[in-house]
């Protein structure tokens, strides 16, 4: 069975420092998918990235990156100069490809709060 | 483009009431998904359609609940009767094939009392 840990519930830091949340993810298949979403306090679900198993090339966009290992079964998340507009909580997503269903299994989520 | 629309955006009713909940999935997205927030439960799938027919509701809490997918455009998730632990933040996502990435509605906040 798929399963998604986030094992950070809470993070806190300043304004502009750098902050990494990690995603460790289980699945029996060898084609699957892993997403993030962004969860700001508004309350709606923004998709920022997804990864394919079979591009383990890491991913930059703007001051976010994303860390792919299938070695650790990881995928974590980096802002670089964190803001306080980062502050959400932060959810990771697998969904296994073989099963053909699109369902997505979610871990717990990690709140992030920037402060000033 | 208009994202996944939901309504109504809050909902308060009393226990024993039954509830509606309406979702427009994207234009063009054959899958559509529900899901419930809580903060004890995280968010967890109820069903989800493929070019409206229902795959799997495996995730739906109890006969209570109950949702349809008329056509491609429109979905309705039902609470009948409502009681006080449906209380939670219900979400609509619809997808097209070969994406797999979803994109969500915003919410739709049920309270029960």
């Amino acid at each position: 069975a798929q399963k998604v840990t986030q094992a950070q519930t809470e993070i806190s830091v300043v304004e502009k420092e750098d902050v990494t949340l990690d995603c460790v993810y289980e699945t029996r298949d060898t084609t699957y998918y892993l997403f993030w979403y962004k969860q700001p306090p508004s309350g709606e679900l923004v998709f920022l990235i997804r990864r394919n198993s079979f591009d383990e090339q890491n991913e930059i966009s703007g001051r976010y990156s994303w860390n792919f290992q299938k070695s650790t079964s990881s995928f974590n998340f980096t802002i670089t100069a964190s803001q306080v507009v980062d502050s959400a909580v932060y959810f990771c997503a697998l969904s296994e490809a073989a099963s053909s269903n699109y369902k997505l299994t979610f871990g717990k989520g990690t709140l992030l709060t920037v402060n000033p | 483009d208009a994202g996944v629309i939901q309504s109504p955006r809050h909902e308060v009713t009393e226990m024993g009431q039954e509830v509606t909940l309406r979702c427009k999935p994207i234009s063009g997205h054959d899958y559509l998904f529900w899901y419930r927030q809580t903060m004890m439960r995280g968010l967890e799938l109820l069903i989800y359609f493929n070019n409206n027919v229902p795959i799997d509701d495996s995730g739906m809490p109890e006969d209570r609940f109950s949702a349809k997918m008329p056509n491609a455009s429109f979905s309705t998730l039902k609470i009948q009767p409502s009681e006080p632990r449906d209380s939670a933040v219900y979400f609509c996502a619809s997808t097209s094939i070969g994406w797999h990435e979803q994109f969500f509605g915003p919410g739709t906040r049920l309270t029960v009392l």
